[in-house]
């Protein structure tokens, strides 16, 4: 089933300090994990992907997480800051086809 | 590089009338295009996957005689939302990828369409 379920639905961190947003997948066909950011009233954008062969990739104060055998996948922002307040939506990419699937968005807010 | 225009950012519309978004892809050639609808604070629903001189593929439940999608060239993909009503009031979004290069899939800035 093209399911990708992400938690938590909303979260409230403090200046400075890490998010975490987790995501869980059920087709093990899925070949690309992208992670994207979007402000009210605009086109979501590429913050950063991983491909199922690694473990980790980190770009900036964002990391991705991947454990295939676990089906599970999250991104780390490290040393959030207020202007990161934004949604955050974790997607994925089936092989047999070339549409992205997302979970259903994280609203984070980062307080100063 | 990898940009994706999308125009207009938002329309008013009266119940009835018909409304087109044009999506462009900027700097980069897309054999196929992704549009999507998200309502508040909900995440994006794939409607259809436009390709490049062939017919559209339609998610289920996606009307296509309601949402027409056309994608004339490599650069551009169009959506008429027809006979548009109240409830197709929503933000529309497309998205591209290059069929060469690191860039993922690139979205629009998105269309906020209001049915009055």
């Amino acid at each position: 089933q093209q399911q990708v379920k992400q938690s938590p639905q909303s979260l409230i961190v403090q200046k400075g300090g890490i998010s975490i947003i987790n995501c869980a997948y059920e087709n093990t066909a899925f070949d690309y994990f992208p992670w994207y950011q979007q402000f009210p009233g605009k086109g979501p954008a590429l913050l950063i992907a991983i491909r199922p062969d690694v473990s980790e990739k980190k770009e900036g104060r964002f990391t991705i997480s991947f454990n295939k055998s676990a089906k599970q996948f999250s991104l780390h922002i490290m040393d959030s800051q207020p202007g990161d307040s934004a949604t955050y939506f974790c997607a994925a990419r089936g092989s047999a086809g070339n549409m992205l699937t997302f979970g259903g968005g994280t609203r984070l807010m980062v307080k100063p | 590089g990898a940009v994706v225009s999308q125009h207009p950012s938002w329309v008013i519309c009266k119940s009835g009338t018909s409304v087109k978004i044009e999506c462009r892809s900027l700097d980069f050639q897309a054999t196929t295009m992704f549009w999507y609808r998200q309502f508040p604070k909900q995440s994006l629903m794939l409607m259809a996957t436009s390709n490049e001189g062939s017919k559209a593929t339609y998610e289920q439940g996606v009307e296509k005689d309601k949402f027409l999608i056309n994608h004339a060239s490599l650069t551009l993909s169009t959506l008429t939302v027809t006979s548009a009503h109240p409830e197709d009031s929503s933000f529309y979004i497309c998205s591209a990828r290059p069929a060469r290069g690191p860039h993922g899939y690139t979205f629009g800035s998105g269309t906020r369409l209001t049915v009055v």
